[in-house]
């Protein structure tokens, strides 16, 4: 059985920085390109980053550039997210979700760490 | 500012069949990108409904369906039930955006 395990949110002040983990578990972690999606209270989702299997093709919503790093540890079967320079509307839901990389859905997600940017 | 713009609800009866649309540009739907599209019950992660324009993941009822034209795409549910009274999201790939997977704006579903 596929699993994504979330970790790492809680309570952060503006300017402050947190390192957000993604247990895998149930598949060939090495395999797949992984994303990271977030969800602010009451709001739709957006797309934060996906990193490819194998660490080769990076990418990063505008809103996140130049903050947030995506990485993966694909020997621990965990993806990462660090994030710095943290404001309020980074405050959501942090969810990791497994990439069909041939037509590029997502079918599997974790459920979600939330992140709170508050001083 | 999501690029998919989809109506922010939609509602019926039990039975009824109700569609939510998801509007893009030349740039993402409308340059041949799939579109895919997940359900979201209250306080739970997104399950994917449907990927690749029309197809169902083992598991789906098949009163889910999808269908894409030009630059929009479109979520029908004939047979509504209570129990999908939930968030839909559609979502597919930007060019303008480099690397960019993109959501739609999403859609409340409620079952009346």
């Amino acid at each position: 059985e596929v699993q994504l395990v979330e970790s790492g949110g809680g309570l952060v002040k503006p300017g402050g920085s947190l390192r957000l983990s993604c247990a895998a578990s149930g598949f060939t972690f090495s395999s797949y390109s992984m994303n990271w999606v977030r969800q602010a209270p009451g709001k739709g989702l957006e797309w934060v980053s996906s990193i490819s299997s194998s660490s080769s093709y990076i990418y990063y919503a505008d809103s996140v550039k130049g903050r947030f790093t995506i990485s993966r540890d694909n020997a621990k079967n965990s993806l990462y997210l660090q994030m710095n320079s943290l404001r309020a509307e980074d405050t959501a839901v942090y969810y990791c979700a497994r990439d069909d990389s041939e037509w590029g859905y997502f079918d599997y997600w974790g459920q979600g760490t939330l992140v709170t940017v508050s001083s | 500012q999501s690029v998919l713009t989809q109506p922010p609800s939609v509602s019926g009866a039990p039975g009824q069949r109700v569609t939510i649309s998801c509007t893009g540009s030349s740039s993402n739907i409308g340059a041949g990108y799939d579109v895919h599209w997940y359900q979201q019950l209250p306080g739970t992660a997104p399950k994917l409904l449907i990927y690749g324009n029309s197809n169902r993941p083992s598991g789906v009822p098949d009163r889910f369906s999808g269908s894409k034209s030009g630059t929009s795409a479109s979520l029908a549910i004939t047979g509504l039930q209570a129990e999908d009274e939930a968030d839909y999201y559609c979502q597919s790939y930007d060019s303008s955006l480099s690397g960019s997977s993109v959501f739609g704006t999403g859609t409340k579903v409620t079952v009346l």
